[in-house]
């Protein structure tokens, strides 16, 4: 297996562009979702998704968009970058059912820095 | 209410010491206490989880201490290694909500 893979590595953008970053697992996980990581503010949760179709906002949801159509891939849109965007983007995944229900696994994470 | 209070921010300790990392929580609805192992340019990997049905988890040399009136929880990292060294963070998450609240990390050092 694979586990949650993301794609861009690194990305720089200018101010007013749009991207997506993209993740995928391999494990057939209901749950999955979008983090990003500052210095001194820990993981804050952007978007999740409990299954395919079915996504809500975290807590820092303004200035990006999900879409779940599969189980497999959960990409994450931002509409127009700036600068505040510039952070280190984590998805994660995890099982609803059984004895690992809510054990997240994190893929390697993009770096994405806003000019 | 929903913050997750960490400390210390940074933590040095010498090769066969313990490291405590100790986080504080006020949402006494919170049920689900996961610590992550976070090395540099990679992402989380679970460590060792908590429900408050049980006041300790042993797993290896980790063990989670958890004191529900306190509303605290900590990571002791027994016979410390090198190894060790990363950042961890402590997290917390109420069953169904699908929201997890992360501390603000701990930096980790471990001297040889």
């Amino acid at each position: 297996n694979a586990g949650v893979t993301q794609t861009p590595k690194f990305q720089v953008l200018k101010t007013g562009q749009s991207m997506t970053l993209q993740c995928a697992q391999d494990m057939n996980h209901e749950y999955m979702s979008w983090y990003r990581q500052d210095p001194g503010m820990g993981l804050r949760l952007i978007h999740y998704s409990v299954g395919a179709g079915i996504t809500d906002q975290g807590e820092v949801p303004n200035g990006y968009n999900v879409s779940r159509s599969t189980t497999e891939d959960f990409p994450l849109r931002l509409l127009s970058a700036a600068p505040s965007q510039t952070s280190v983007y984590f998805c994660a995944s995890s099982p609803l059912q059984g004895r690992s229900s809510y054990e997240q696994y994190f893929g390697p994470g993009t770096r994405l820095t806003v000019t | 209410q929903q913050q997750v209070k960490q400390s210390p921010q940074s933590l040095i300790v010498q090769k066969g010491g313990i490291s405590i990392i100790n986080c504080a929580y006020e949402n006494t609805a919170f049920d689900y206490f996961p610590w992550y192992q976070q090395f540099p340019g990679k992402g989380p990997a679970l460590l060792i989880a908590i429900r408050p049905d049980v006041s300790e988890k042993k797993e290896g040399r980790f063990t989670i201490s958890f004191n529900k009136s306190a509303k605290q929880f900590s990571l002791h990292i027994m016979d410390s290694q090198p190894g060790d060294s990363a950042t961890y963070f402590c997290a917390a998450s109420i069953s169904g909500t699908y929201k997890y609240i992360f501390g603000t990390g701990t930096r980790l050092k471990v001297l040889a």
